[in-house]
């Protein structure tokens, strides 16, 4: 079975600059999420889709984050402009389904490092 | 907050010692998971362990709960140098969402 494929592995940019994440869950998810994990740190999340309506996105920093999951499959997550802190490594997990009150085991991708210069 | 603190922050063994990692969390939970990075795989999932659970098994990985000390342990026995890498528990608030919050992990050193 395919994992969760994340693209680019790596980018760096500008800061001010606009970057773009692409995201393909396992086959069947209906849910997935974008974690933000800072060096040193453990992710931290920023945003979940159940299929292509979003669940929580609490932590998102949406004056200058975005994120869609058209047609409930693949997900982009866009940074416009960057800042220097948005430097980290940005993680794509997906889980089969989302049942509330209930343990979904989420797998993830190998994530794209951003280095915002 | 109800992340998660690993602790030691880094730990540095020879192959064939065992590795232990401590997490310790601030509000009751429904479940914790233990989960291992390194740089070739991403994040992966190692174990999880409700609540209501004191210990689990999984090949040489074993996992304790206390919930009365809201903390739990991660016992690697026999290690590798494949597993050097990070470790992080992840904690899910008892009436929340079931989304883990990662602590800061704990770095693990494998020498051959």
């Amino acid at each position: 079975e395919a994992g969760v494929a994340q693209s680019p592995r790596y980018k760096i940019i500008e800061k001010r600059q606009s970057v773009a994440f692409w995201c393909n869950p396992i086959s069947g998810h209906a849910t997935l999420y974008w974690y933000q994990q800072i060096l040193g740190q453990g992710p931290k999340l920023l945003i979940q889709f159940q299929n292509n309506g979003v669940v929580d996105d609490s932590q998102l920093p949406k004056d200058r984050f975005s994120a869609e999951r058209l047609k409930g499959v693949d997900s982009t997550l866009k940074i416009q402009p960057a800042k220097l802190e948005d430097s980290a490594v940005y993680l794509c997990a997906s889980s089969l389904v989302f049942v509330t009150g209930s343990y979904n085991e989420q797998f993830f991708g190998p994530g794209t490092r951003l280095t915002v210069l | 907050s109800q992340q998660g603190e690993e602790d030691p922050q880094a730990l540095s063994i020879q192959e064939g010692e065992n590795a232990t990692m401590n997490c310790s969390y601030k509000t009751s939970i429904n479940n914790l998971q233990w989960y291992r990075q390194n740089s070739g795989r991403g994040l992966v999932h190692l174990i999880l362990i409700r609540s209501n659970e004191r210990e689990k098994h999984s090949g040489r990985l074993r996992v304790t709960l206390d919930t009365s000390k809201k903390s739990s342990s991660l016992l690697i026995t026999a290690s590798r140098a494949a597993d050097t890498a990070s470790y992080f528990c992840a904690t899910d608030a008892a009436g929340g969402s079931y989304i883990p919050t990662f602590g800061r992990g704990t770095s693990l050193i494998v020498h051959p």
